[in-house]
């Protein structure tokens, strides 16, 4: 079975940085794109960016919002995705959620970590 | 970047029902366009890709259609299961984009 789950969320001032990861199972990660997916309190869902898979070069696009703030890596060897946010304002708060996928539709999704950024 | 505006945003309905949701996009994105089902407190859940292509496992009640700008979302008969957040997102081009989403409730 697909497994992906997301770890490093919590509370942030903002200003600050914070690293979520997300780490998976039960597919080849190395072939897949990976996607971040954001959910304020109370909204809709927000696309944050992804990572094309190694094939497709690792490249990777981000939302506006987000750019220049936010890189999305990877460790193929211990199959984690990584999203470093840097600089947090308080309308990054959100439910961060690591999905598979990212070119196409997204099949799989992890449970979400929550990140507030709050003074 | 690509709008999706889905409606209605929330949408009352009984057991039986049949239901549709519509979300348009504000440019041709052919025929990528995917439909979620999201529950309180729960990731979303992938039901269509495609347009219409069903995601194996997934009740036949349960069907999308249209291309271009204009997509709906159909459920013939509505399950107690069934009421949830819809969520449309097409992946034409980036960024990637989602729908408001639409409150299905009681």
């Amino acid at each position: 079975d697909v497994q992906l789950v997301e770890s490093g969320g919590g509370l942030v001032q903002p200003g600050r940085s914070l690293r979520l990861s997300c780490a998976v199972s039960g597919f080849i990660f190395g072939d897949n794109a990976m996607t971040w997916v954001r959910q304020g309190p109370g909204l809709g869902l927000e696309w944050v960016g992804l990572i094309r898979g190694k094939p497709d070069g690792g490249t990777t696009e981000y939302a506006a919002s987000v750019k220049g703030r936010f890189t999305i890596s990877r460790d193929d060897s211990k199959r984690i995705a990584y999203l470093q946010m840097n600089n947090l304002k308080t309308e990054d708060t959100a439910v961060y959620f690591c999905v598979r996928g990212g070119e196409w539709e997204l099949p799989d999704w992890g449970q979400g970590t929550l990140v507030t950024v709050s003074s | 970047d690509i709008q999706m505006t889905q409606s209605p945003s929330t949408l009352s309905a009984f057991e039986g029902d049949r239901v549709t949701i519509t979300c348009r996009a504000s440019q041709f994105i052919f025929s990528w366009l995917a439909w979620y089902q999201q529950k309180p407190g729960k990731a979303p859940k992938l039901l269509i890709y495609k347009a219409s292509t069903l995601v194996s496992g997934v009740p036949s009640r349960f069907s999308g259609s249209g291309s271009g700008t204009e997509f709906t979302l159909t459920i013939s008969s509505l399950q107690p299961d069934d009421f949830a957040i819809y969520y449309c997102q097409q992946y034409n081009g980036y960024p990637v984009t989602f729908g408001q989403g639409t409150k299905l409730e009681i």
